[in-house]
């Protein structure tokens, strides 16, 4: 089974629109939790830690749910530049290395 | 913010040959560099993981003959993909930390094709 799991989409939203990505992942040994985004052929780029209490960072908020093991990413009013893979990624505790989802593809259409 | 730079960012080249990918932190020491691939559409795959002036860990499946890893200073590892084939061809990426507490940042990739 895989450290975690996502939806490879694609989502295909409008400008504006509220789009939500959910993430689970498979060892309750998991400690830290991360979106980073891909864009095409690109490196991926941190785009928020998840806390336990659920976090926010301007259009963007993240939920972690420890009990049901999963991990969420709301983006509200799309922009067009959101246009990206998005990844889950979590790290064991006491693990060096992260594991990554396989992503989810979102293109937001003007 | 923390700069990881990759170098080079595109190799092609024949079968057989040997490629070596550098990855450096450029402001920050780090303690702890990862090297990973991404085959297309697949998830990044942690190959291993380096801490400097020790041997590398590599996970299950990677041959630590073919992958050589580097990490001689707290700025720069080097991969080294010896011999390399076809089947090698993927997006690899370097990823360095500071203390474990510390997000990791990665490099900008290296695409390899061979031919």
């Amino acid at each position: 089974r895989k450290e975690v799991e996502q939806d490879p989409g694609p989502f295909n939203v409008p400008e504006g629109a509220t789009v939500a990505f959910n993430c689970t992942y498979s060892n309750s040994a998991s400690q830290s939790f991360f979106w980073y985004r891909q864009d095409c052929r690109k490196e991926p780029k941190l785009l928020m830690s998840v806390y336990s209490s659920g976090n926010e960072d301007g259009r963007f908020t993240a939920q972690l749910n420890r009990a049901s093991q999963y991990i969420s990413l709301l983006i509200r009013d799309s922009k067009l530049s959101d246009s990206a893979t998005y990844l889950c990624v979590v790290r064991l505790t006491g693990a060096n290395n992260l594991f990554f989802g396989t992503g989810t593809r979102l293109t937001v259409i003007p | 913010g923390a700069v990881v730079s990759q170098h080079p960012s595109r190799v092609i080249c024949k079968s057989g040959t040997s490629v070596k990918i550098e990855c450096r932190s450029l402001d920050f020491q780090a303690t702890t560099m990862f090297w990973y691939r991404q085959f297309p559409k697949q998830s990044l795959m942690l190959m291993a993981t380096s801490n400097e002036g020790s041997k590398a860990t590599y996970e299950q499946g990677v041959e630590k003959d073919k992958f050589l890893i580097n990490h001689a200073s707290l700025t720069l590892s080097t991969l080294t993909v010896t011999s390399a084939h076809p089947e090698d061809s993927s997006f690899y990426i370097c990823s360095a930390r500071g203390t474990e507490n510390q997000p990791q940042h990665f490099g900008d990739g290296t695409r390899l094709s061979i031919l």
